[in-house]
C-alpha cells in the first residue's frame, strides 16, 4: 500500500534561518506531489506541486521553493524565513490530477 | 467571489441529529469534487467524492448542483466522533482548491 512520510512534525525557527522539510512516498511510481500551507484560522494554500522529476509549479510568489531530486520524494525550502511563514505545512500526493489527495502529517513551524 | 465557499460555523448539534453542510464555487469548469475531514491540527482526509447523480456512504450523503455550483454534505445520526472540520474540495483542470471548512461539533 502507499504511503507518505512527513518530517518533521513539529519546528521552531528564527527568523532569517534557512528551512527544509522533506516528503517521501512509498508504494507507488511517478506521483504527483503537492505542497500546501494552512496558516492559522485560514484554509489550504497550494504552494507548489510537481508531476516528476524536476518539474515543479509555483502557485504562488513566496519566500519558498521546492525541488524534486528524486521520483518520490518532495522538498519545501527557504533561505531565509519570515515571520510569516509560520503555518501547517502539509505534502500530499495523487495518482493523477483526477484523484483526491493523501496528506502527510504535516509539518508545524513556527518562526519566531 | 471566492474560489470555494463555505459557511464556517461552528454547527452544534446533538447526537443523533442530522445536518447539512453547504458549499459553492466559482469557477463553472471545475471538474472533480470532494469532501474531505480534517480533524484538529491533524491533516486532512478524504471523507468521500461527489458524483453528479447523488452519493452515499453510510450515514454520509454527498449532492452536486453543477448549474447553481453548488455542493452539500448531510450526515445522519451524528456520533461524537463527527466532530471535526468538513472541507469542501473543488479540482479544476490541475489541482484541488479547498474551501476554509465548516466546523461541527456533536455534544452528548
Amino acid at each position: 500500500s502507499q504511503t507518505i512520510h512527513q518530517w518533521p512534525a513539529t519546528l521552531v525557527q528564527p527568523v532569517g534561518s534557512p528551512l527544509s522539510l522533506e516528503c517521501t512516498v512509498e508504494g507507488t511510481s511517478n506521483p504527483n506531489l503537492y505542497w500546501y500551507r494552512q496558516a492559522a484560522g485560514r484554509g489550504l494554500q497550494l504552494l507548489f506541486y510537481s508531476v516528476g522529476i524536476g518539474q515543479i509549479s509555483s502557485e504562488v510568489p513566496q519566500n519558498l521553493s521546492a525541488s524534486r531530486p528524486q521520483d518520490r520524494q518532495f522538498i519545501l525550502s527557504s533561505k531565509k524565513l519570515l515571520l510569516s511563514d509560520s503555518g501547517f505545512y502539509l505534502c500530499a500526493w495523487s495518482v493523477s490530477r483526477t484523484y483526491g489527495y493523501t496528506f502527510g502529517s504535516g509539518t508545524r513551524l513556527t518562526v519566531v | 467571489r471566492k474560489e470555494v465557499e463555505q459557511d464556517p460555523g461552528p454547527f452544534n448539534v446533538p447526537e443523533g441529529a442530522t445536518v447539512a453542510f453547504n458549499c459553492t464555487y466559482s469557477n463553472s469548469a471545475s471538474q472533480s469534487f470532494f469532501w474531505y475531514r480534517q480533524d484538529c491540527r491533524k491533516e486532512p482526509k478524504l471523507l468521500m467524492s461527489v458524483y453528479s447523480s447523488g452519493n452515499e456512504d453510510g450515514r454520509f450523503t454527498a449532492q452536486l448542483n453543477r448549474a447553481s455550483q453548488y455542493i452539500s454534505l448531510l450526515i445522519r445520526d451524528s456520533k461524537l466522533s463527527d466532530s471535526a472540520t468538513y472541507l469542501c474540495v473543488v479540482k479544476g483542470y490541475s489541482t484541488l482548491t479547498f474551501g476554509k471548512g465548516t466546523m461541527l461539533l456533536v455534544s452528548p
